[in-house]
């Protein structure tokens, strides 16, 4: 059984850093590319970076890129997301997802049950 | 504002079906396949459908998917209550170079 469980999120203040780590199990990570995706409170949902299954190749959203860094290490089957530089607008609930893809579109096919990160003086 | 466009919100009566729609452009669901997921409160999204129309295992064949130029269609029959939640869609837009998401619609059984 696929699982992915975050953990890390808390209160912190503006200008602070927080390491998300998400812990997967039930099948081999380095297969797969992972993805971090955010829901600010009552908001929809906000892509915000994907790591390549060897950890070689990520990308962010425009919105945490240069503050935020992605990160795996398959040999404890860990993702991690490092976010610097925090700001209000960056509270959320932070998903990790397993990505899937064809061609050049990806989708999310399992999902953790998130971590809350809020950032408030 | 979101990339991709969604109704707010839609309902209908159990039994009944109700689609919901996902509005986009050239750059993600004109060239990309569509993806849909189930938010119910407080819970993680769920994978609802894949490639359009392809529905993951597990999912009943209640609900369905497809696409049409810049727009794709979630559709569900035969309303259950226990189908009351959010809905987002989701693709790939190659003009930003990132995935994107509807708004998301919350769906109601009257």
């Amino acid at each position: 059984e696929v699982q992915l469980l975050e953990s890390g999120g808390g209160l912190v203040q503006p200008g602070g850093s927080l390491r998300l780590s998400c812990a997967a199990s039930g099948f081999i990570l380095s297969n797969f590319a992972m993805n971090w995706v955010r829901q600010a409170p009552g908001k929809g949902l906000e892509w915000v970076a994907s790591v390549s299954g060897s950890g070689d190749i990520t990308s962010f959203a425009d919105s945490v890129r240069g503050r935020f860094s992605i990160s795996r290490d398959n040999s404890k089957n860990t993702l991690f997301l490092q976010m610097n530089s925090l700001r209000v607008d960056d509270t959320a609930v932070y998903y990790c997802a397993r990505g899937r893809k064809v061609g050049l579109t990806p989708w999310f096919d399992f999902w953790g049950q998130g971590a809350l990160v809020t950032v408030s003086s | 504002q979101s990339v991709l466009t969604q109704p707010p919100s839609v309902s209908a009566a159990p039994g009944q079906k109700v689609t919901i729609s996902c509005s986009g452009s050239s750059s993600n669901i004109g060239n990309h396949n569509v993806s849909w997921y189930q938010q119910f409160p407080g819970t993680a999204p769920k994978l609802l459908m894949y490639e359009n129309n392809k529905r993951p295992s597990g999912i009943p064949d209640r609900f369905s998917g497809s696409k049409s130029g810049t727009s794709a269609t979630l559709g569900i029959t035969g309303l259950q209550t226990g189908d009351e939640a959010d809905y987002y869609c989701g693709t790939w837009d190659g003009s930003l170079s990132v995935s994107v998401f509807g708004g998301g619609t919350q769906l109601t059984v009257l």
